[in-house]
């Protein structure tokens, strides 16, 4: 497509519940990154892949946490047993190959609120 | 460890004044580093970056940013601000080596314009 796309781009859980957030990249980009962004705080690394293996997993904060990308495109990133912490704008950008001289291009988000 | 401060969360400017915001950073090897700017509901957009060469990068909508080594500051500057340059801004930089290309941002900082 011609940009990133993530859906839903609103979504009200209770907590406890499971939620699946979807990213999809711009066509043919390799390199695809979920961020987190928490009221009033910066953008919070949480994953990195490159086509399907994650070789960067260092900023997910819990085991509650857990990401996969099929196809080397679509990635779903699941939160279970969701918490009101985890209430926060999910940021996926998506990059040609993911080295410094390609940029970054990033999707409009999931704002995720847990009730 | 990698970080990215920026010191004023909140800044206000009057319409046709100068801007600067401030960025400092802890790295170890070269940074590779970045402006973006984010408006309500966007993604984020790139301002301009650097990598090497020429500390003084021009950028986007008439942005400028000036890489000091020696102070490890990368500060955002403008001479003029429109009411449009309304956003707030995020500083990064890239950790690009070993199994990672993510980029580390900072806590970014709120830009209000007073017309």
């Amino acid at each position: 497509g011609a940009g990133v796309s993530q859906s839903p781009s609103n979504k009200v859980t209770e907590k406890g519940k499971d939620v699946e957030l979807r990213c999809d990249p711009i066509s043919g980009h390799t390199a695809l990154y979920w961020y987190r962004q928490s009221l009033g705080q910066g953008l919070e690394f949480l994953i990195y892949f490159q086509g399907n293996s994650a070789p960067d997993k260092s900023g997910l904060p819990s085991d509650r946490f857990s990401a996969e990308r099929t196809g080397g495109s679509v990635s779903t990133l699941t939160i279970q047993r969701t918490q009101q912490e985890d209430s926060a704008v999910y940021l996926c950008a998506s990059s040609l190959l993911g080295g410094p001289n390609y940029g970054y291009t990033f999707g409009s988000g999931t704002r995720l609120t847990v009730v | 460890a990698q970080s990215v401060t920026q010191p004023d969360i909140h800044i206000t400017v009057s319409e046709g004044a100068s801007l600067e915001l401030r960025c400092n950073y802890s790295y170890g090897a070269t940074p590779y580093l970045f402006w973006y700017v984010q408006s309500p509901g966007q993604g984020l957009q790139l301002l301009l970056k650097y990598f090497s060469g020429d500390t003084l990068v021009q950028g986007i909508k008439g942005f400028e940013a000036e890489f000091k080594r020696s102070q490890s500051s990368f500060n955002l500057r403008k001479p003029s601000v429109h009411w449009s340059d309304a956003a707030e801004y995020f500083c990064a930089v890239g950790a690009f080596s070993g199994n990672t290309g993510k980029l580390i941002f900072g806590q970014g900082t709120t830009l209000q314009v007073k017309p």
